[in-house]
């Protein structure tokens, strides 16, 4: 089963306008770790949010902030005041378990593909 | 304080060859993971290695192997190149492995003719 749904296949929004990417989830671990990540055309993978499961606060940083809804399994980021530099592919990826032997290992969904114009 | 490095950033190789990819975890980081990212399959999880040890591994093929070194660098090595192993593959690193963030490197663009 798909861990992961990101069901934007590409999202398309003006310069400066706000822009909300899904993500959905689904997991039986309590614990549980978020994160969205940004891919330009060069290829790196770049972190830009962290939710943990046991958060009570939505995450933010800077921009970027991350819709958490528990009980719907869903973890939008929300990128504010969208830039020309925003274009990109963004993932939204979850690790499970916690402690030590939690593992390291990231399900990554299919990707949304942002495009901001000017 | 640099950043996930790996190097080659692009190779190509042919069928049957074997190849080794490199990756520098940031500075203190000790924990290494390796992705496959394909247009069909997407990201997908490779192995893991902390203290020299791969603590976790993905559903690949045994042609898929890795190593840790004392410093915490990392190689992967796929032996025997299909053309399906085409792919970008990430190497990423994080200071311990408990709830910690995956900082990615660049990438090694792999082809496979």
């Amino acid at each position: 089963a798909q861990k992961i749904t990101q069901t934007q296949p590409g999202m398309f929004v003006q310069e400066k306008e706000a822009v909300t990417l899904d993500c959905t989830y689904d997991t039986s671990d309590p614990s549980y770790g978020l994160f969205w990540y940004k891919q330009p055309s060069s290829g790196e993978m770049i972190f830009l949010i962290y939710q943990g499961s046991y958060d009570q606060q939505n995450a933010t940083e800077g921009r970027y902030s991350l819709n958490f809804q528990k009980a719907r399994k869903s973890a939008n980021l929300v990128i504010s005041a969208s830039q020309l530099g925003d274009s990109a592919m963004y993932f939204c990826a979850m690790r499970e378990g916690r402690g030590n032997t939690g593992f390291q290992k990231l399900v990554f969904g299919t990707g949304t593909r942002l495009l901001v114009s000017p | 304080k640099a950043g996930v490095t790996q190097t080659p950033r692009y190779l190509i190789k042919t069928r049957g060859q074997q190849v080794t990819l490199s990756c520098s975890p940031i500075s203190g980081h000790r924990s290494v993971s390796w992705y496959q990212q394909t247009p069909g399959q997407g990201l997908q999880f490779l192995f893991e290695y902390f203290s020299e040890t791969q603590r976790n591994k993905g559903n690949f093929p045994g042609r898929f192997s890795g190593r840790q070194f004392s410093n915490s660098r990392s190689e992967m090595n796929v032996s025997t190149l299909e053309l399906g192993d085409s792919a970008l593959y990430l190497c990423a690193s994080s200071f311990r492995r408990a709830q910690e963030t995956q900082y990615f490197g660049p990438g090694t663009r792999l082809l496979v003719l």
